[in-house]
């Protein structure tokens, strides 16, 4: 049973630490989204990449947040230096882009960040 | 731009009731796919339906179908007989094909099934 697997699944830091989140895909999937999930604005997408490569990235604070696909197997998310206003559960999903379309997608089960 | 319309912020229905989800999309796009998504209080998000715009057979699958009408936008969702366990969050998607296959989100509605 292929799942997205997430890590830490939370993680409470101050103010001004560096926070790494990762997340393995599943294997055979070629597309990797970090999403973020606040009530205000419910889930954004931040970033996403096919086959490793950053594909877009409009949805990311540019200043501290940084997304890498260091190998297939491994994405990371960081926020460096974090912020109160970072709390949210981020969330990463593997999918399988054929053709030109979506064919599936999964999500991982989140990491809740809580920054205080 | 592709936008996606959940108008039910919370529903609440007695167990055993039939409910009905809505979701209306946009997009200028001819080849689309629109997804479904639970989010029960455990937090995960669970997959329950892709399909794609040339596809507009209704989709039943146990208690859940699916309504899809490109005529008015929408892929509405009901649930036949709920039972508590439906209690979640469901969030309906849309993908447009050939270059941007980023899901984009509706806000979500909250089902609560009560006993």
């Amino acid at each position: 049973d292929a799942r997205v697997t997430q890590t830490p699944r939370h993680k409470v830091t101050e103010m001004g630490q560096e926070v790494t989140m990762r997340c393995q895909p599943i294997l055979g999937h070629n597309t990797v989204f970090w999403y973020r999930q606040t009530m205000m604005q419910g889930l954004e997408l931040l970033a996403y990449f096919r086959n490793r490569a950053p594909l877009d990235d409009s949805g990311m604070p540019k200043d501290r947040f940084s997304a890498e696909m260091p190998d297939a197997t491994l994405a990371t998310l960081k926020i460096q230096p974090s912020e109160p206003r970072d709390s949210a559960v981020y969330f990463c999903a593997s999918g399988l882009v054929l053709g030109g379309a979506l064919d599936e997608q999964f999500f991982g089960p989140g990491t809740r960040l809580t920054v205080l | 731009a592709q936008k996606v319309t959940q108008a039910q912020t919370e529903i609440s229905v007695v167990e055993k009731e039939d409910v009905t989800l809505d979701c209306v999309y946009e997009t200028r796009d001819t080849t689309y796919y629109l997804f479904w998504y639970k989010q029960p209080p455990s937090g995960e998000l669970v997959f329950l339906i892709r399909r794609n715009s040339f596809d507009e057979q209704n989709e039943i699958s146990g208690r859940y179908s699916w309504n899809f009408q490109k005529s008015t936008s929408s892929f509405n969702f009901t649930i036949t007989a709920s039972q508590v366990v439906d209690s979640a969050v469901y969030f309906c998607a849309l993908s447009e094909a050939g270059g941007s296959e980023k899901l984009v989100f509706g806000k979500g509605t909250k089902l609560t099934v009560n006993p």
